[in-house]
């Protein structure tokens, strides 16, 4: 398996206050992907990362930031979380999505926001 | 932006039953994966699918990448209780190709 863990692994917070999950990989992947997976939406990209400090959104960025300081931390944070961030998110690695290099994903974490 | 609409979205069979699902979109993809997720775990890649007409299979499962590059199969023979779990089609699109397209998911519920 892969190495990657995200921490917490259930977290339950409220309305208003920020959050920060953190990814954390030892296979020295070069992309990192955080999204969320909700019912009836599969899972939704909200950023990812090509480098150290290199990141881009995706479909689902609004009212989430990130940050990519060492190639081995993934952070996603909740500036101010509201009850529709409320979810399952799971990170995501890469070696190289062009050659080839598929994605593989941590065990998640759950959400409440209240 | 793009979509893969993934049918069926929850499945409920017997034991020992062959299963079926597939995704189809109005976008051409260059690669098509299979996903599955276990209940309260991350997706594991069962399959990848790198060119078109490709059909490749692990174990009792197989799959196929579309001829027109808009669809791909999922197909499980003889299922067993371990097979239960969402299912997850993904396309990485010609433009854009470090992200990934993700289906809906497929649940699968086995009666034993």
């Amino acid at each position: 398996d892969a190495g990657i863990t995200q921490s917490p692994r259930h977290k339950v917070t409220e309305t208003g206050t920020p959050v920060t999950l953190r990814c954390h990989q030892t296979e020295n992947h070069r992309y990192m992907y955080w999204y969320r997976q909700d019912p009836g939406h599969g899972l939704r990209l909200i950023h990812y990362s090509y480098g150290v400090k290199d990141t881009d959104k995706g479909e689902v960025s609004d009212g989430y930031s990130v940050s990519r300081s060492k190639t081995e931390d993934f952070l996603l944070t909740l500036e101010s979380a509201t009850s529709s961030q409320t979810s399952v998110y799971f990170c995501a690695i890469s070696e190289n999505p062009f050659t080839y290099n598929e994605q593989f994903f941590g065990p998640g974490t759950r959400l409440t926001v209240l | 932006g793009q979509q893969l609409n993934q049918s069926p979205q929850s499945m409920f069979i017997q034991e020992g039953e062959d299963v079926s699902m597939n995704c189809t979109s109005s976008s051409i993809f260059n690669t098509w994966l299979w996903y599955k997720q276990d209940p309260g775990e991350g997706p594991v890649l069962l399959i990848a699918l790198y060119k078109a007409g490709e059909l490749t299979s692990n174990g009792r499962l197989t799959a196929q990448f579309g001829i027109t590059r808009k669809d791909s199969f999922l197909n499980i023979s003889a299922s067993i209780p371990s097979d239960v779990g969402i299912y997850f089609c993904a396309g990485r699109p010609i433009q854009g190709a470090q992200k990934l397209v993700f289906g809906q998911g497929t649940r699968l519920t086995i009666n034993p």
